[in-house]
């Protein structure tokens, strides 16, 4: 039974790129999460997504930052025109909803140069 | 907005002592949960209580929801080099999203 996949573990860029970070949830849970850790620091929530919508979008910044999950695939989380304080470790997790945890992923650690 | 404050946000401790983490907040959560962090490492969820005054244990580890639902403490009995992380307490509301602390970070020495 596997876990949360996300991919890739790490992602160089130059300032100006494009970021594109996938997220696989475990299977039977329907709600994805993804939140951005600075280091040694506790995590920030970015945006909670059920399948093809966008539920709380309240902690991503308004350019250049978007997310979804689509009908079939994974959950992708891009950044347009990166920046060097784009960079961080960026956290997928998943839930079957309710107050249960969240299963997270090993995460994604993007550095712009 | 609701926060979650922890403390210490560093505890440095020789193996075999004991000590508490504390998370609080001035919000009412439906839920807490703890994790613990591992360097390069997603958070592993260790424990979830959703009841004022519940009580949880795992092993060396007892876990407390204040009686309000606003705070939370993690106890560590006779602490070991394997317990060292980032221990993050983070709190639920109805709609499904958790609000994390800012974590202890913790480092067991032989």
């Amino acid at each position: 039974n596997a876990g949360v996949m996300q991919n890739p573990r790490h992602l160089v860029r130059r300032r100006g790129q494009e970021a594109r970070l996938r997220c696989s949830p475990m299977k039977g849970h329907s709600h994805v999460y993804w939140y951005r850790q600075l280091p040694e620091e506790g995590l920030k929530f970015m945006v909670y997504l059920q399948k093809e919508n966008i539920i709380d979008e309240s902690g991503m910044p308004k350019e250049r930052f978007s997310a979804e999950f689509p009908k079939e695939g994974p959950s992708i989380l891009r950044i347009q025109q990166v920046v060097r304080g784009d960079s961080a470790a960026y956290f997928c997790a998943s839930s079957p909803g309710g107050p249960h945890g969240y299963t997270f992923g090993s995460g994604t650690r993007l550095t712009v140069v | 907005t609701q926060l979650l404050e922890q403390s210490p946000q560093f505890l440095s401790i020789q193996e075999g002592e004991n000590l508490t983490v504390y998370c609080n907040s001035s919000s009412v959560f439906s839920s807490l949960q703890w994790y613990r962090q591992e360097p390069g490492e997603g958070p592993v969820l260790l424990v979830t209580v959703v009841t004022g005054g519940e009580v949880k244990k795992l092993k060396r580890l007892t876990f407390q929801f204040g009686d309000a639902r606003k705070d939370s403490s993690l106890h560590i009995t006779a602490a070991q080099p394997g317990d060292t992380g980032l221990y993050l307490c983070a709190g639920g509301s109805y709609g499904n999203k958790l609000v994390f602390g800012a974590g202890t970070i913790l480092r067991v020495k032989s």
